[in-house]
């Protein structure tokens, strides 16, 4: 069974750049898509982007501009940054597996809470 | 962005009972539409793809039915076990979004 695992700092100052990883195991990187997804303390789920093994990225368009996601198919990762970090994008963030359609996500990470503060 | 809903917001009801969640795209997605069970602390897991189908693993008291606009989850008998909170998400078009939830207590 696949297994999803991120990985990164807890605290981030306003103004900085995140940086998370999501470590695949049990199972290849190749194929499927790879998608980031955070929910705020309490809120619900804002899908973030993804990224197909091959490299092809799509993000949503209200992080667009601030946000870049990559893939390491040799270490079995992909990875998050997103930059000028305020205080709004305090949250839980979720690596997950999008179907072969890229439609919906069957196997996330455990997520890991992300706080912005000085 | 296709924008989804979810009613009711919240609902307490006994074991063995039956409970239905509704969700509403502003826009037709066809079949689209997954439904997620979150528990707190933990990470959304799936329970319906496409609609009414059943994810691997997941109890068959759990289903799905729909299209177009209008989607239903359906948890045939109340098991303690599902004391959580339900997402929609439509997979139709890029943003993929989700529902607000609806959070399902035991009484």
């Amino acid at each position: 069974q696949v297994q999803l695992q991120e990985s990164g700092p807890g605290l981030v100052k306003p103004s900085e750049t995140l940086s998370l990883t999501c470590t695949v195991s049990r199972g290849s990187i190749n194929t499927y898509y790879w998608n980031w997804i955070r929910q705020p303390p309490g809120e619900g789920l804002e899908w973030i982007g993804y990224i197909y093994y091959s490299g092809s990225t799509f993000y949503n368009p209200s992080l667009k501009s601030r946000v870049t996601i990559s893939v390491d198919t040799s270490k079995n990762q992909f990875s998050l940054k997103l930059n000028s970090m305020t205080a709004a994008d305090t949250a839980v963030y979720y690596c997950a597996r999008g179907s072969v359609a890229g439609t919906e996500f069957d196997y996330w990470g455990q997520g890991t809470l992300v706080t912005v503060s000085s | 962005d296709i924008q989804m809903t979810q009613s009711p917001s919240s609902v307490s009801a006994s074991v063995g009972d039956r409970v239905t969640i509704s969700c509403r795209a502003s826009q037709g997605i066809s079949s689209w539409l997954a439904w997620y069970q979150q528990k707190p602390g933990k990470a959304p897991k799936l329970l319906i793809y496409a609609a009414s189908s059943l994810q691997s693993g997941v109890p068959s008291r759990f289903s799905g039915s729909g299209s177009g606009t209008d989607f239903t989850l359906t948890i045939s008998s109340l098991q303690p076990e599902d004391s959580a909170t339900y997402y929609c998400q439509q997979a139709n078009s890029f943003p993929l979004t989700f529902g607000p939830g609806t959070k399902v207590d035991i009484k």
